[in-house]
């Protein structure tokens, strides 16, 4: 089946600590998104990419990275340099002029 | 810049009847337009999108939505409201030339008995 894989499903991240977070594809798509979702706010782009290799800064960047070395996949690192990690992530890929889907999102806690 | 407002955090309605969750949003032209819903805990489902032509769109579950330029609004309507349609409601946009989609704050649907 064709989709969107989130993993891990939940994640503890201790203090001063980078974790990665992994989102994968299969649709073929050239696109990926990674959005931020807190309660009350919500979603907030935090990175995305149109074409391997490239990537562009959204509105809170800050303290996360990313890379797009293969089509299929588009993996999120949340830094020490992230004060407030604890959230909600989803990713997202899309073909160009159509609808976005989502992957079922990875929770994210400091300990 | 784009911007989409989502007036009702949380709305509660009886089973069976009628929903309209409000959205409107800022843009110069027309954008494409997007209705999300999300159960606790889980990712996006798309319920509709218009892109253009017919203003009056109908998605999935027994939603529709309408495009309402005059009013820069794309409100969400379903004539009867079951149970499992408890979850929280996102409208979306995004420019026509753009990428990334724009969220409103979400609208949390409570369902009473």
């Amino acid at each position: 089946d064709g989709g969107i894989t989130q993993s891990p499903k939940y994640l503890f991240r201790k203090e001063g600590q980078n974790v990665t977070l992994s989102c994968e594809q299969n649709l073929n798509h050239d696109a990926m998104y990674w959005y931020r979702q807190d309660p009350g706010q919500g979603l907030r782009l935090i990175y995305y990419s149109q074409i391997v290799n490239d990537f562009q800064k959204g509105d809170i960047a800050e303290g996360y990275s990313v890379s797009r070395e293969k089509k299929e996949s588009f993996p999120l690192t949340v830094t020490s340099a992230q004060k407030n990690p604890t959230a909600f992530y989803l990713c997202a890929s899309q073909r160009q002029g159509t609808e976005a889907f989502f992957g079922q999102g990875t929770r994210l806690t400091v300990v | 810049a784009q911007s989409v407002t989502q007036p009702d955090i949380h709305i509660t309605v009886s089973e069976g009847a009628s929903l309209e969750l409000r959205c409107n949003y800022s843009y110069g032209a027309t954008p494409y337009l997007f209705w999300y819903v999300q159960s606790p805990g889980q990712g996006l489902q798309l319920l509709l999108k218009y892109f253009s032509g017919d203003t009056l769109v109908q998605g999935i579950k027994g939603f529709e939505a309408e495009f309402k330029r005059s009013q820069s609004s794309f409100n969400l309507r379903k004539p009867s409201v079951h149970w499992s349609d408890a979850a929280e409601y996102f409208c979306a946009v995004r420019t026509q030339a753009g990428t990334a989609l724009i969220f409103g704050k979400g609208t949390t649907l409570s369902v009473s008995s």
